[in-house]
């Protein structure tokens, strides 16, 4: 048990919808992050987050959205869904920096049908 | 963040030790080299991380090079519940930019 919590695990859906995913991070982490893994990506970066403030960008699309409240829990808005939206979303939190390492959740799998 | 190059798959026999490489040639001086492990569908899993020494934990070894341009990743015994990607990455030390760069990381298989 890494200590990072996702909800749901599971999430099916309809195109055009729009879902909300939760991380809950390790007690202490200030930072996290948001990977997507489909099955032709990879584990691709989403966003990061750190101590509420956004602080790092990767390939997320303008369809989805996140943020960090002041508990430290996460949130990813997905809107408008696409079939190729379907993939694992993971959680990771880590401490300020530095060379400490991340931890990542168990993931929740969205299916947009 | 340094680009890193791995084997796409790897075999070992159970109980045997798995050396899995790496290489970032390009790798500055204030980058660390990190491992994670992903076992099926699971959420990554960190493994080790160093900068210039050896480090030996608990899960494995990291030995890396004089001139830092590769290292390799040693599980003194595996076993079949060690099969999993690993992942190899390279990054920044120091800041609040944590951002782990995937890519498609080695396939360890360890065979009974």
């Amino acid at each position: 048990d890494s200590g990072v919590t996702q909800t749901p695990k599971h999430l099916i859906t309809a195109t055009g919808q729009r879902v909300t995913l939760r991380c809950s991070p390790r007690s202490g982490d200030l930072s996290v992050y948001w990977y997507q893994q489909s099955l032709d990506q990879g584990l691709q970066f989403l966003i990061q987050y750190y101590n509420g403030e956004e602080r790092a960008k990767g390939n997320i699309l303008e369809r989805f959205s996140a943020q960090q409240f002041p508990d430290l829990h996460s949130e990813l808005n997905l809107s408008s869904l696409e079939l190729g939206d379907s993939a694992l979303y993971f959680c990771a939190s880590s401490q300020t920096g530095g060379n400490t390492e991340a931890f990542f959740g168990q993931g929740t799998r969205l299916t947009v049908v | 963040d340094a680009k890193t190059t791995q084997p796409p798959s790897m075999d070992c026999a159970e109980g045997r030790a798995a050396n899995l490489p790496c290489n970032h040639s390009t790798i500055s001086g204030n980058e660390y080299v990190y491992w994670y492990r992903q076992i099926h569908s699971q959420g990554p899993q960190y493994i080790i991380h160093g900068l210039k020494n050896n480090e030996t934990n608990e899960m494995a070894s990291l030995i890396i090079t004089e001139d830092r341009k590769s290292s390799t990743l040693i599980l003194p015994h595996a076993t079949l519940r060690d099969t999993a990607v690993y992942y190899c990455i390279v990054r920044v030390g120091g800041g609040s930019n944590y951002k782990l760069t995937f890519g498609k990381g080695t396939l360890l298989t360890v065979n009974p």
